[in-house]
Formats: C-alpha cells, structure tokens, sequence
C-alpha cells in the first residue's frame, strides 16, 4: 500500500531563517507530487505541482521553491522566510495508471510551520 | 472560473441527524468532485468523489448529490455521529494533458455534532 510521509511535524523558525520541508512518497512509481499550504481556518492552496523529477510549476508567486530530486521526494524551501509563510503544508500525491490520470489525491500528515 | 463556493462556514448537527454541505463551482471544464474530511491537526482524508455523469453517490452514511445543470453539488451524512465531528471541503478539478489534477477547494465547512 502506498504510504506518504512529511517532516518534519512542527517547525518554528525566526523570519529570515531558511526553510526546507521533505516529502517522500511510498509504495508506488512515477507520482504526481502537490505542496499545499492551509491557513488557520481556511482552505487549501496549491502551491506547487510536480510530473516528474526536475519538472516543477509554479501555482502562486512567493517566497517560495520546490524541487523533485528524486522520483518519490519532493521538498519546499526558502531562502528567507516571512512570517506571513506561517500555516499547515501539505504534501499529496496522485499517480497516473498507464494513459489514464486517478483523480484521487492523497495527503499527508502535514507540517505545522510558525514563521516567529 | 476556478472557484468553488462552500457553504455553511460552520454547522452544527444533533446526533443522529442529516448534515447537509452545498458547494457550487464556475468551471463547465471541472470532470471529478471530491470531498475530504480533515480532523484538527491532520491531512485531510478522501472521503467520497462523485464524476458528472451520474447525479448521486452513496457510500455508507456519506451520499454525494450532484446537479450539473446548477453547478451544484452536495454532501450529505446521514445519522450523523460525534466522531463525524471535523472539517469538510469539497474541491473540484480538470484533468490536464499531462494527467495532472489540480484541485480546486472550498473555504471548508467546520460540522459538530452534538449529542
């Protein structure tokens, strides 16, 4: 079965201080890879999607950066971060069954990010 | 055109009730309509999905109702109990070219069942 794992839990780091969020993928090839991020009370936004390793789009303009480096990993980082990069990321994943995309999407435990 | 309307922000259910959750959406091109249940602290869950090509899914006490002429659809939980106690949201997406579904979410609708 198909496992997907983020670290860490909880982070809290100083505005200014560089970020990096991993997310691995278990149990299954060639994912499609999201980052989410969830504002307290709100919804979820795309930040960044993944086809393939080294293939990254961008969703919204930020602070932000994604990277594929290899096919079951992907990771969030900044250089710099703003308090307002304060929120729950979430990593998920869906996966192509030969020509036909799975709808289905499925997220992981999170990282409760506070950006002091 | 990508947004998904959710509806009630909160809700409050007694025991053994129906909580109903409508969302609505712009996008004619949205194929695939999930719904995901997310506990305090987690990732959300799928739930149930429902395609446009049928108007209603049932799974347990979870039914989808779909309207495609409204661009409507909607959750319902049947005999609702505290442990169904969490937020919901509902999304929408296109499957692209390459395959790649982008989901588009409502705001989320926080339900609390009494006893």
């Amino acid at each position: 079965s198909q496992t997907i794992h983020q670290w860490p839990a909880t982070l809290v780091q100083p505005v200014g201080s560089p970020l990096s969020l991993e997310c691995t993928v278990e149990g299954t090839s060639n994912p499609n890879l999201y980052w989410y991020r969830q504002a307290a009370g709100r919804g979820l936004q795309l930040l960044f999607y993944s086809v393939g390793i080294g293939q990254i789009s961008s969703e919204v303009p930020q602070n932000l950066s994604a990277s594929r480096p290899q096919d079951r990993q992907f990771i969030l980082s900044s250089k710099k971060l703003l308090l307002s990069d304060s929120g729950f990321y979430l990593c998920a994943w869906s996966v192509l069954y030969g020509t036909e995309a799975s709808y289905e999407q499925y997220f992981g435990p999170g990282t409760r990010l506070t950006v002091t | 055109q990508q947004q998904v309307k959710q509806s009630p922000q909160s809700l409050i259910v007694q025991k053994g009730g129906i909580s109903i959750i409508n969302c609505a959406y712009e996008n004619t091109a949205f194929d695939y309509f999930p719904w995901y249940q997310q506990f305090p602290g987690k990732g959300p869950a799928l739930l149930i999905a429902i395609r446009p090509d049928v108007s209603e899914k049932k799974e347990g006490r979870f039914t989808i109702s779909f309207n495609k002429s409204a661009k409507q659809f909607s959750l319902h939980i049947m005999d609702s109990q505290p442990g169904d106690s969490a937020t919901y949201f509902c999304a929408a997406s296109k499957v692209s070219n390459f395959g790649n579904e982008k989901l588009t979410f409502g705001t989320g609708t926080r339900l609390t069942i009494i006893p």
